[in-house]
């Protein structure tokens, strides 16, 4: 089994809804990312959390809120969904070593 | 702004040959260093860590630092076609603080037969 699983896989919505991704991890790690990959612009930070009672913005966490549900559950919701947001969006955790381990992430398309 | 810059490529090389993949980054305190690969519209995937200046090696990888001249490097010997990716350099800023990696926007390799 998949040691960071992300769901859904991919992901078609209109301008306006709200959106949730899930992240779920069997690692037993503590740190959790959320990142977006654009082509030509890398993979930017969205939101981290170090435990479930601390959440760090990243880079880019304009129109994005994350939810830490327990060690092993990092939600990522876009209130109201934009075409611009419009990407792949990867999960990752780590330990205290900080080598990520990335689920498979979420193609998300925005109409 | 704590920059990771990599030379996006496309590096070419003949199978069977070295791939030299570099990568320079501007926060002199920085204190861990990752290279990841990348498959396209797959998830990057971990390679090698380095924290300490030198070289280190695991199977047909070398990850070279080099901390007085902010550049941190990555061999590939006997190249294959199916090491033709993308490789994502990532620099943790102050493994201390608990930073989040700061990635680059990756090389692009390309091994031909």
């Amino acid at each position: 089994d998949a040691d960071v699983t992300q769901t859904p896989r991919n992901r078609i919505t209109k301008t306006g809804k709200r959106i949730m991704l899930e992240c779920s991890q069997t690692k037993g790690h503590d740190r959790m990312y959320w990142y977006r990959q654009d082509p030509g612009l890398g993979l930017r930070l969205i939101y981290y959390s170090f435990d479930v009672k601390d959440i760090n913005k990243g880079e880019i966490s304009d129109g994005y809120s994350v939810s830490r549900q327990a060690q092993a559950k990092f939600s990522l919701s876009l209130e109201s969904a934009i075409p611009n947001q419009t990407a792949l969006y990867f999960c990752a955790t780590s330990d205290y070593k900080l080598e990520q381990f990335f689920g498979p992430g979420t193609r998300l398309t925005v109409l | 702004q704590k920059e990771v810059e990599q030379n996006s490529g496309p590096l070419s090389v003949p199978e069977g040959a070295i791939a030299s993949l570099n990568c320079t980054y501007s926060d002199r305190g920085s204190q861990s260093f990752f290279w990841y690969r990348q498959y396209s519209g797959k998830s990057p995937e971990l390679i090698m860590s380095i924290y300490s200046n030198g070289d280190k090696e695991d199977g047909r990888f070398t990850a070279q630092l080099n901390k007085a001249s902010q550049y941190v490097s990555l061999l590939i010997r006997d190249s294959q076609p199916s090491d033709s990716a993308t490789y994502l350099c990532a620099v943790n800023p102050n493994s201390n603080s608990g930073y989040a990696l700061n990635f680059g926007k990756g090389t692009s390799l390309l091994v031909t037969p």
